[in-house]
């Protein structure tokens, strides 16, 4: 399993573009690299994944270079409601696979 | 919005107590799981089912078991409770699908005096 690498923290201010970035020097051909979300006292939600260029939805997008050995989660514009820890995992999806959760970056959202 | 449960959501129990933190989905999802969480640390996996009678250890050693008699209900079990034992325990299964997406339940604190 590919280990992830992110930092630890991160401060922003409402209506600013936040980019977390994981890297993943160890991610394997058959890896994806998904992104969840979680709040204190509630378990982890998906919010993004991808293999490889970029992939946008309604709440994010994620960024994954060529050699695809990192990785950007982008949120625009962020709200107080957007604090909360994000997880970068990469795995093999599919099959008899295990998605294990890194430390996760803690992102505040100040006014 | 996933159909996951989890109850209860709250327990304080004594130290040698039974009990069963119990998890259900109704999304017919064959792989579920269990992690437990401390507060402001990270997940780690403890539990986890491919399907009906497959149950599998993590990558945290954890002194819980586990079963999986049907698809949609995934129990775990501390025969004995410790404090050690306190901790926030999750359980999520995964729609396998292109996008394997782990759904999570809303998780069960649990307290051991």
């Amino acid at each position: 399993l590919a280990k992830t690498t992110q930092p630890i923290s991160m401060d922003s201010y409402e209506g600013q573009e936040v980019n977390i970035t994981c890297s993943h020097n160890n991610i394997a051909t058959n890896d994806y690299i998904t992104w969840y979300q979680q709040f204190p006292s509630q378990g982890p939600r998906f919010i993004i994944q991808g293999y490889k260029t970029k992939v946008t939805n309604e709440v994010a997008s994620l960024f994954i270079p060529a050699d695809r050995k990192s990785s950007t989660l982008s949120l625009p514009r962020v709200s107080l409601s957007d604090t909360a820890v994000y997880y970068c995992l990469v795995g093999d999806i599919g099959g008899y696979n295990k998605l294990i959760f890194g430390a996760g970056t803690r992102l505040a959202v100040h006014p | 919005e996933a159909d996951i449960y989890q109850t209860p959501r709250y327990l304080v129990i004594g130290t040698g107590k039974k009990i069963t933190l119990e998890c259900s989905q109704t999304m017919g999802h064959d792989k579920m799981y269990w992690y437990q969480q401390d507060p402001g640390m990270e997940l780690h996996l403890i539990h986890y089912s491919y399907g009906v009678n497959s149950t599998e250890k993590g990558d945290l050693s954890s002194e819980s078991t586990v079963s999986r008699i049907r698809t949609e209900h995934f129990p775990l079990t501390l025969e004995s409770a410790r404090p050690s034992h306190t901790s926030q325990y999750l359980c999520a299964s995964t729609e396998v699908t292109t996008q394997e997406t782990q759904y999570f339940g809303p998780g069960t604190r649990l307290l051991v005096l």
